[in-house]
Order: C-alpha cells, then sequence, then structure tokens
C-alpha cells in the first residue's frame, strides 16, 4: 500500500522560501509516475502548483513557475517543494500525491505565513 | 492555460437523489479528466479518472460520463456519505482543477 507523507515548517516568514518534504513509502519515486504538490487555501479550493516525472522532469503552474521548484531524491525515495518569496497569499494546507490523476495523498500539512 | 468551470458551485439534496455536476474546459482535453469527493479536513479522494473510469473501491453509483470540453460527475441514490466537496481535475496539459460543488443536505 502506498502511503505518502509531508514534512516541513508549519510557519515561514513572509519573503523567505517554504519547504516541504514528502516521504514514499510501498512504491519507488523512480516508478513510472508523477510525482506532485497541490494545496488548498483555508476555505478555499484546490490548486495544483506542480509535478515531477522520476525522470527529474518538472512541470509547473504558470501563476507559480517563477517562484517553484519540485524535485525528486531517490536515495531518500522522496520528493520535495520549494517556493520562493512567500506571502500571506501562500497559507494553505499543502497536499503531495501521486499520479497524474491523484490516485494516492499525504494527509496535508498546514503552511502559514506570519511574521 | 486550460480553465475550468464546474457548475453549481453549491446543490442541495436529499437521501436518494440522482445528483449531476457538470464541469467545461476552456479547451479541449479529451477523456484527460478526474473527478474528486472532498470531506472537511481531510485529503481529496479519486473517484472517477479517464472520464468515466471508476477507481477500484468506489462506489458504483458514481459515475462520470464525457470527453472534449464538457464532462458530468453523477451520483444516483445519493447516500448520507456522500454529502461532501466535489472537484474535477484535467490532465491533459499540466493540471487545473475546477472550483469545486458542495453537495448540501436539503
Amino acid at each position: 500500500q502506498v502511503q505518502l507523507q509531508e514534512s516541513g515548517p508549519g510557519l515561514v516568514k513572509p519573503s523567505e522560501t517554504l519547504s516541504l518534504t514528502c516521504a514514499v513509502s510501498g512504491s519507488s519515486v523512480i516508478s513510472s509516475y508523477y510525482w506532485g504538490w497541490i494545496r488548498q487555501p483555508p476555505g478555499k479550493g484546490l490548486e495544483w502548483i506542480g509535478s515531477v516525472y522520476h525522470s527529474g522532469s518538472a512541470f509547473y503552474n504558470p501563476s507559480l513557475k517563477s517562484r517553484v521548484t519540485i524535485s525528486v531524491d531517490t536515495s531518500k525515495n522522496q520528493f520535495s517543494l520549494r517556493l520562493n518569496s512567500v506571502t500571506a497569499a501562500d497559507t494553505a494546507v499543502y497536499y503531495c500525491a501521486r499520479g497524474q490523476h491523484l490516485v494516492t495523498w499525504g494527509q496535508g500539512t498546514l503552511v502559514t505565513v506570519s511574521s | 492555460d486550460i480553465q475550468m468551470t464546474q457548475s453549481p458551485s453549491t446543490l442541495s439534496a436529499s437521501v436518494g437523489d440522482r445528483v449531476t455536476i457538470t464541469c467545461r474546459a476552456s479547451q479541449s482535453i479529451s477523456t484527460w479528466l478526474a473527478w474528486y469527493q472532498q470531506k472537511p479536513g481531510k485529503a481529496p479522494k479519486l473517484l472517477i479518472y479517464k472520464a468515466s473510469s471508476l477507481e477500484s473501491g468506489v462506489p458504483s453509483r458514481f459515475s462520470g460520463s464525457g470527453s472534449g470540453t464538457e464532462f458530468t460527475l453523477t451520483i444516483s441514490n445519493l447516500q448520507p456519505d456522500d454529502f461532501a466537496t466535489y472537484y474535477c481535475q484535467q490532465y491533459n496539459s499540466d493540471s487545473t482543477f475546477g472550483g469545486g460543488t458542495k453537495v448540501e443536505i436539503k
């Protein structure tokens, strides 16, 4: 059974970098899947942030592309999200997920941007 | 960018009703569309992929149809566990979610 678990700071200061990691168990990040990040601001809908293929090729939401990096760490069987220059608008629950249609999700982690 | 427009944004229904949610894409996405159910405080759950394929373990009262730019999610015989928010997602070109449809108890 594939499981995903997000980890990272729950509080980030404005203008700093948000960094999250998604640990994968029950599958390998080098298997033929996309691995992605999605976020959900409090009380709002889902927003796709981006995805990375097992080869390392990454695809990003055009509205976030200039600030986002998603990468795979095969040695640790995990993938990561970095979002630069954050503002209060980046406050959200961040989910990691597997696939193009997102068949497996992490439980989500709330990240608050505040000084 | 492909935009996804979901309607209605809120739907009031009763147990046993047949419910239909629509998702429209701003350009053709073939059948690269998925539907998810989300309950408060929980991660979304995949219901349907490739427009009409039922994910393993999902009750057969959920069905999806459509291709190109217009898609529907139908829940026949609505059950108490089905009151939730539903999202469509296109994955033809990058990915985009619809705005969501909250299914409420009438």
